[in-house]
């Protein structure tokens, strides 16, 4: 799977947005981006995955580049409850490839 | 979201002895489940890849001796840490791999975890 590259760690106010950026400049055409967090003594929780097209859910906003080298995780209005580490994560379509862990975006959040 | 179960979600053990961790998928069939090791301060790093009525893979490094693996039925899968040693306490993270429906791509479910001490 492709890599990979996202800020060791961001910091963002309580119930403000915040953007959590990720670099995949060697992407390939049928790699997925998956964004999954992982908070403190728990398994990691899968947040949002997508292709090329923005991905809306719940839990969070998905922002993709038209030539998909670069996303963005976006959090609406972030709680304490989302201080986690972050995983941005390139997974090809098919097959049984697992998810391969970077080293992730550790959010803190400020009240 | 699936839901996928571990058991027990913490032990501590003498060191030699043997200790299973099982991971359950609660609401949908995994043909595959993968095995994961997390250290203190690190990130998750794939042990090994389980598939439901087969031998596990396992990933370079990892001795699939110590580390028994078994995936009995589409909802169970067993990992089994034999001659524990304080070198292989960590926190152990089970997955369950859902498939995807109508074109789209899998999707991976985490367990809990499992934090294993050994004294």
């Amino acid at each position: 799977d492709a890599k990979t590259t996202q800020p060791n760690s961001m910091e963002s106010n309580e119930e403000e947005p915040v953007h959590l950026p990720c670099n995949h400049s060697t992407i390939s055409g049928t790699d997925y981006i998956h964004w999954y967090r992982q908070l403190p003594s728990q398994g990691p929780e899968y947040v949002i995955h997508g292709l090329t097209s923005n991905v809306n859910n719940r839990m969070a906003s998905l922002a993709i580049a038209e030539d998909r080298k670069s996303s963005t995780l976006i959090l609406h209005r972030a709680t304490l409850r989302d201080a986690a580490v972050y995983y941005c994560i390139l997974r090809a379509r098919s097959g049984n490839t697992p998810l391969v862990f970077g080293k992730g975006t550790r959010l803190s959040v400020i009240a | 979201g699936a839901v996928v179960s571990q058991h027990p979600s913490w032990v501590i053990c003498k060191s030699g002895t043997s200790v299973k961790i099982e991971c359950r998928s609660l609401d949908f069939q995994a043909t595959t489940m993968f095995w994961y090791r997390q250290f203190p301060k690190q990130s998750l790093m794939l042990m090994a890849t389980s598939n439901e009525g087969s031998k596990a893979t396992y990933e370079q490094g990892v001795e699939k001796d110590k580390f028994l693996i078994n995936h009995a039925s589409l909802t169970l899968s067993t990992l089994t840490v034999t001659s524990a040693h304080p070198e292989d306490s960590s926190f152990y993270i089970c997955s369950a791999r859902r498939l995807a429906g109508g074109g789209g791509t899998d999707t991976q479910y985490f367990g809990p975890g499992t934090r294993l001490t050994v004294l």
